[in-house]
């Protein structure tokens, strides 16, 4: 199965750029690399996905590198409101086969 | 949008109560899945259906059962609750296919005394 690791908490400022970066080393052929979001007293929230190389949509961007035993998750530009948990999920999901492991989460804390 | 719906935000039920926790989904999706989340562990997979009447274990099954009677709704039931059971409930759903996005309720917070 494939366990991820990812650093407990990080702390930026307004304006930067923040990456987050996820260990799967044990990561499967199959699996894909999901971050999630999660604010307190809410459920997580998707950010963005990707199987190899790089992903990006409005608001990250996702780098997978060829032997994807990693992932990072970049957030440009962070604000306040960016204060949150991040989650790397791997795995894929389909009947017998479903192994979906989320890591531990990564508290980011945004300072003005 | 995608709406999952969790039946109570909050529960309190007492040591060897039968409890059922209800989570509802309205887009149609096939996927469906229970976690628990602790402080320090993150989110671990209880149980996962992937269609009516079907279901699989997930990481830490023990102590729980599901149902799915209906495709849009996933029960996780606690046979008799114990006190290592108080956690964050959350449930989510998703399309089929590989990875696919969850979306998750709200969470259920359950203490059991």
């Amino acid at each position: 199965l494939a366990k991820t690791t990812q650093p407990i908490s990080m702390d930026s400022y307004e304006g930067q750029e923040v990456n987050i970066t996820c260990s799967h080393n044990n990561i499967a052929t199959n699996d894909y690399i999901t971050w999630y979001q999660q604010f307190p007293s809410q459920g997580p929230r998707f950010i963005i996905q990707g199987y190899k190389t790089k992903v990006t949509n409005e608001v990250a961007s996702l780098f997978i590198p060829a032997d994807r035993k990693s992932s990072t998750l970049s957030l440009p530009r962070v604000s306040l409101s960016d204060t949150a948990v991040y989650y790397c999920l791997v795995g894929v999901e389909g009947g017998a086969t479903n192994k979906l492991i989320f890591g531990t989460g990564t508290l980011l804390a945004v300072q003005p | 949008d995608v709406k999952v719906t969790q039946s109570s935000r909050y529960l309190v039920k007492r040591t060897g109560e039968k409890v059922f926790l209800e989570c509802v989904q309205d887009m149609d999706h096939e996927n469906m899945f229970w976690y628990r989340q602790d402080p320090g562990l993150g989110l671990r997979l209880i149980y996962f259906s992937y269609d009516v009447k079907m279901k699989e274990k997930g990481d830490i099954p023990e102590g729980y059962s599901v149902s799915r009677e209906k495709k849009e709704r996933f029960s996780l039931i606690l046979e008799s609750a114990s006190t290592n059971q108080t956690s964050m409930y959350l449930c989510a759903s998703s399309l089929r296919g590989e990875g696919g996005e969850q979306f998750f309720g709200p969470g259920t917070r359950l203490t059991v005394l």
